[in-house]
């Protein structure tokens, strides 16, 4: 399994801001993902980040709000833009192994708004 | 539209004790079925998928599943459960790379 690894781990923000997490992967992978688990609650997905391409968005999600790069096959962004409280949340990239079946999560980086 | 449901929201266990934890998902066919588990403060920890094949998989530390596609169930076992497997737990379900999450189950382990 590819080893992901997220920057920041956690950060505290004021309302208003915007704040950039990365994402970084030992390998070559297609495909990479953003999701949101706000808390107490189950997994989210934001958008799915393909190289070369525009990152495609689910139902609720939009890029105003939540930009994403994909400059290489390695590393990914997402901004959460104009915070507010309720995008307090844990942010976690993954990828898809090399199968093209599993996702791989990073660790994950926990935000709290202000 | 698909659907995965975790019943159980908490569960609590002695240590030593055997746990199951239980997932449903509604799909018109077998999906890949995927558990996971969340430590306090941690991402997402792969513990087993089932594609096809065997209805009964492993996984990694001592935890197995056992697939039902007449009751369209994929529950997560473990015969004695240790103080260090108290966490979060996610059923998933995907059809190609899409996933769908259950609601995740939080196992508390009593010493």
């Amino acid at each position: 399994s590819a080893v992901i690894s997220q920057k920041p781990s956690r950060d505290i923000c004021q309302r208003g801001t915007s704040l950039t997490i990365q994402c970084q992967v030992d390998s070559q992978v297609t495909m990479m993902f953003w999701y949101r688990q706000q808390p107490g609650q189950s997994l989210t997905l934001i958008a799915t980040a393909n190289q070369g391409s525009e990152a495609t968005y689910e139902s609720g999600f939009v890029i105003d709000k939540f930009p994403i790069s994909r400059p290489n096959l390695t590393f990914s962004t997402l901004t959460v833009s104009n915070m507010s409280p309720e995008d307090s949340s844990i942010y976690l990239c993954s990828v898809l192994g090399t199968g093209q079946e599993t996702q791989y999560f990073g660790p994950g980086t926990r935000l709290l708004v202000l | 539209a698909q659907s995965v449901t975790q019943p159980d929201i908490h569960i609590t266990v002695s240590e030593g004790a055997s746990l199951e934890l239980r997932c449903n998902y509604s799909y018109g066919a077998t999906p890949y079925l995927f558990w996971y588990v969340q430590s306090p403060g941690q991402g997402l920890q792969l513990l087993l998928k089932y594609f096809s094949g065997d209805t009964l998989v492993q996984g990694i530390k001592g935890f197995e599943a056992e697939f039902k596609r007449s009751q369209s169930s994929f529950n997560l076992r473990k015969p004695s459960v240790h103080w260090s497997d108290a966490a979060e737990y996610f059923c998933a379900v995907g059809w190609t790379y899409k996933y769908i999450f259950g609601t995740g189950t939080r196992l508390k382990v009593l010493a």
